[in-house]
């Protein structure tokens, strides 16, 4: 059964520095989500991409955020200069449409220090 | 902004129960999505659901959105100890925003 993909699983980063996340989204799928979990908290939205440009992203979506589909496959978070704060989990998602069931990815644990 | 408020916040019960977990919204929801999440890993669709009155059921899993759309709730029926997890409801806005609720976690005691 297709899924979506994350790499890495864990990063670990200096504040600071830049970090990219890398998902691949099932291949036939048109849009594609990054959501962000900080421990304990709720699953909050970050930004939504269609047709290769932001659709909607929420206030969390600062300039120090930026994402990208470089080719037919991968779909990447960047972060251009981390901060404590930004350490969660990151969470791919991808759908065929832009309403129904949205697949998710199994999350990159990225942690600022 | 839409609020998805859930509760109980966390729920233990003993296997073999039923229980259920509620999801109220702000504002009337056009699209009311159920997700598992299990601890430290990613989200697995449940259901969905779009019309008032809606009920849809997955083995011992129920999910009902209310006529309103502003409420809904998800029923399992004899619980076991593999439908331990956070369950999340999500729903979003005309803009594309999707959002999600405060989560319950669920603990099934053998």
């Amino acid at each position: 059964e297709p899924e979506v993909t994350q790499t890495p699983s864990h990063q670990v980063t200096q504040m600071g520095q830049e970090v990219i996340l890398r998902c691949v989204p099932i291949s036939n799928h048109l849009y594609f989500y990054w959501y962000r979990q900080i421990l304990g908290q709720k699953v909050e939205f970050l930004v939504s991409f269609y047709n290769n440009e932001i659709s909607e992203k929420s206030e969390i979506f600062d300039d120090q955020f930026s994402v990208e589909r470089p080719d037919g496959s991968n779909f990447t978070l960047k972060i251009r200069s981390t901060k404590l704060e930004d350490s969660a989990m990151y969470f791919c998602a991808s759908r065929l449409q832009g309403a129904g069931e949205q697949f998710f990815g199994p999350g990159t644990r990225l942690t600022v220090l | 902004s839409q609020e998805l408020e859930q509760s109980p916040q966390s729920l233990i019960v003993q296997e073999g129960k039923n229980l259920t977990i509620n999801c109220t919204s702000s504002k009337t929801l056009y699209g009311l999505y159920w997700y598992k999440q299990k601890y430290g890993e990613g989200l697995i669709f449940l259901m969905m659901l779009q019309k008032g009155g809606e009920e849809k059921s997955h083995e011992k899993i129920t999910a009902k959105l209310d006529e309103k759309k502003q409420q809904s709730s998800l029923h399992i029926t004899a619980s076991q100890p593999s439908h331990a997890g956070i369950y999340l409801c999500g729903a979003e806005n005309t803009g594309n925003q999707f959002y999600f609720g405060t989560g319950t976690s669920l603990t099934v005691i053998p």
